[in-house]
C-alpha cells in the first residue's frame, strides 16, 4: 500500500457524460500527478499540481481538467467523453516538486 | 525528443534463472532513473531510484544499475511470484515540464 488513495475503482459511463476522479495523496506529500494508462499507449503524464498551483501539463486535452485543493487531495475532471478516453487513470504524489512519486491504484474508466 | 525504450518486450524464465532487463533512454535534464513494477490491473510499486551513473541499489533478488544512456534490473533466482511488468521512468524537470516519461515495460512471466 502505497498511502495514496483514489476514487472510485471502477466508473461505466457513456459517451458525452462528465465523471470526477478523486485522489487523495500520502500524509505530508505536496505534489500530485496524474497518468494515463491504455493498451496501446502506456502510461502517459498529464498533468502536475504543487501545493494547490498547477505546475506542468502533458499531452492532456481540453475536456479534462484538475484542480488541487487547500487540503491537497486532487480531483480531475473529465468531461464529452469519448470511447477512447477508457482507460486506467493514476494518481501518484510525492513529497515535493521532484523526485521519486508514489502511485495510487487506481481508477478504471469505461466509457461506452 | 525524450525517449524511453525497454526491451525485451516480454522475457519467460524458468525459476531459479537470472536474467536482465534492459532500460535506454534518450533526454534532456535528466533527474533520476525510476523502477517500478506493475501488477494486472494495479497501480505501479516503486522499486528503485537511481541518481548517477554507476549507482546500484539492490532489494532481494532484484538489482538496479545505472550508465549514462541505459539502466538494467537484474534479476537472480527470480521466483514465480516475480511475475509482473517491470517499468522503468525517467525524471524529466524542469521549466514547464515536470514529469516522468515511461517506457512501456517488460512483461516478465516466471515458471515454477
Amino acid at each position: 500500500d502505497s498511502g495514496v488513495t483514489q476514487t472510485p475503482k471502477h466508473l461505466i459511463t457513456a459517451t458525452g457524460q462528465r465523471v470526477t476522479l478523486r485522489c487523495s495523496p500520502r500524509s505530508g506529500d505536496l505534489s500530485v500527478y496524474w497518468y494515463q494508462q491504455s493498451l496501446d499507449q502506456g502510461l502517459q503524464f498529464l498533468i502536475h499540481y504543487y501545493n494547490g498551483e498547477e505546475r506542468a501539463k502533458g499531452n492532456i486535452l481540453e475536456r479534462f481538467s484538475a484542480q488541487q485543493f487547500p487540503d491537497l487531495h486532487s480531483e480531475l475532471n473529465l468531461s464529452s467523453l469519448e470511447l477512447g478516453d477508457s482507460a486506467l487513470y493514476f494518481c501518484a504524489s510525492s513529497p515535493r516538486e521532484a523526485g521519486t512519486q508514489y502511485f495510487g491504484p487506481g481508477t478504471r474508466l469505461l466509457v461506452l | 525528443e525524450d525517449q524511453v525504450t525497454q526491451s525485451p518486450e516480454a522475457l519467460r524464465l524458468q525459476e531459479g534463472e537470472s536474467s536482465s532487463l534492459n532500460c535506454s533512454y534518450t533526454v534532456s535534464g535528466l533527474r533520476g532513473l525510476f523502477w517500478y513494477r506493475q501488477d494486472p490491473g494495479k497501480g505501479p510499486e516503486f522499486l528503485f531510484t537511481l541518481y548517477s551513473a554507476g549507482e546500484e541499489k539492490e532489494k532481494e533478488r532484484l538489482k538496479a544499475t545505472l550508465t549514462k544512456k541505459e539502466s538494467f534490473l537484474h534479476i537472480t533466482a527470480p521466483k514465480p511470484e516475480d511475475s509482473a511488468t517491470y517499468l522503468c521512468a525517467v525524471g524529466v524537470y524542469g521549466g514547464a515540464t515536470n514529469k516522468l516519461i515511461f517506457g512501456t515495460g517488460t512483461l516478465l512471466a516466471v515458471q515454477p
